[in-house]
């Protein structure tokens, strides 16, 4: 089974330039987030998708930061415009929606992260 | 809110010996999961393990293992026979039984495996 996919590795720009990531999900995982994990840090979530819905984006900084899944499978994360501070690597994850206990919420799986560096 | 300590930045442990990486958390919810996850130096974030806080067994994948102590709000992780390979930063992260599965993490431990 092939895992979330992510693109690119690694991105360097300059400050107040644009940017944008792409995540490709497990295939069959409804639920899709964008966490922001900055040097030294534990990952935080910026958003989560079912679907094509935004369930929580709560801490997306919404001036700057934008994400969407329009055919609910793929997703893409803009930022603009960038800020030394969003230097960080942005991982995506994946899940299913119910765990195999038949709870909400299945178990995460992340992709291998874009790095950006904003100089 | 809920919170997740991590308080040993750093932990170093001989090839084949037993290490414990320490975590602790504050929620007042009944209904959460709790889980440890790997980052080795290439940045991929694997799951380790994963411990339902319903269920009063501890829960254990191989060389890993749990010691869950729902009142104390503990969740230790216990890596038996260490490898070279275990290397890595390793994170406890917490998720409640709502309708977001938002995780929440602690601030890692980085483990190192000496030969």
């Amino acid at each position: 089974e092939a895992g979330v996919a992510q693109s690119p590795r690694y991105k360097i720009i300059e400050k107040r330039q644009s940017v944008a990531f792409w995540c490709n999900p497990i295939s069959g995982h409804a639920t899709l987030y964008w966490y922001q994990q900055i040097l030294g840090q534990g990952p935080k979530l910026l958003i989560q998708f079912q679907n094509n819905g935004v369930v929580d984006d709560s801490q997306l900084p919404k001036d700057r930061f934008s994400a969407e899944r329009l055919k609910g499978v793929d997703s893409t994360l803009k930022i603009q415009p960038a800020k030394l501070e969003d230097s960080a690597v942005y991982l995506c994850a994946s899940s299913l929606v119910r765990s195999r206990d038949g709870r909400r919420g299945g178990t995460q799986y992340f992709g291998p992260g874009t790095r950006l560096l904003v100089l | 809110a809920q919170t997740v300590t991590q308080s040993q930045p750093e932990m170093s442990v001989q090839e084949a010996e037993t290490v414990t990486l320490s975590c602790t958390y504050d929620t007042s919810e009944n209904n959460y999961y709790l889980f440890w996850y790997k980052q080795p130096p290439s940045r991929q974030m694997i799951l380790v393990i994963r411990q339902e806080a319903y269920k009063q067994q501890n829960a254990t994948e191989n060389r890993f293992s749990v010691n869950f102590q729902k009142a104390a709000k503990s969740f230790s992780l216990k890596i038996s026979d260490s490898q070279l390979g275990d290397t890595a930063m390793y994170f406890c992260a917490f998720r409640n039984g709502g309708a977001t599965n938002k995780l929440i993490f602690g601030t890692g431990t980085l483990l190192a495996v000496q030969p």
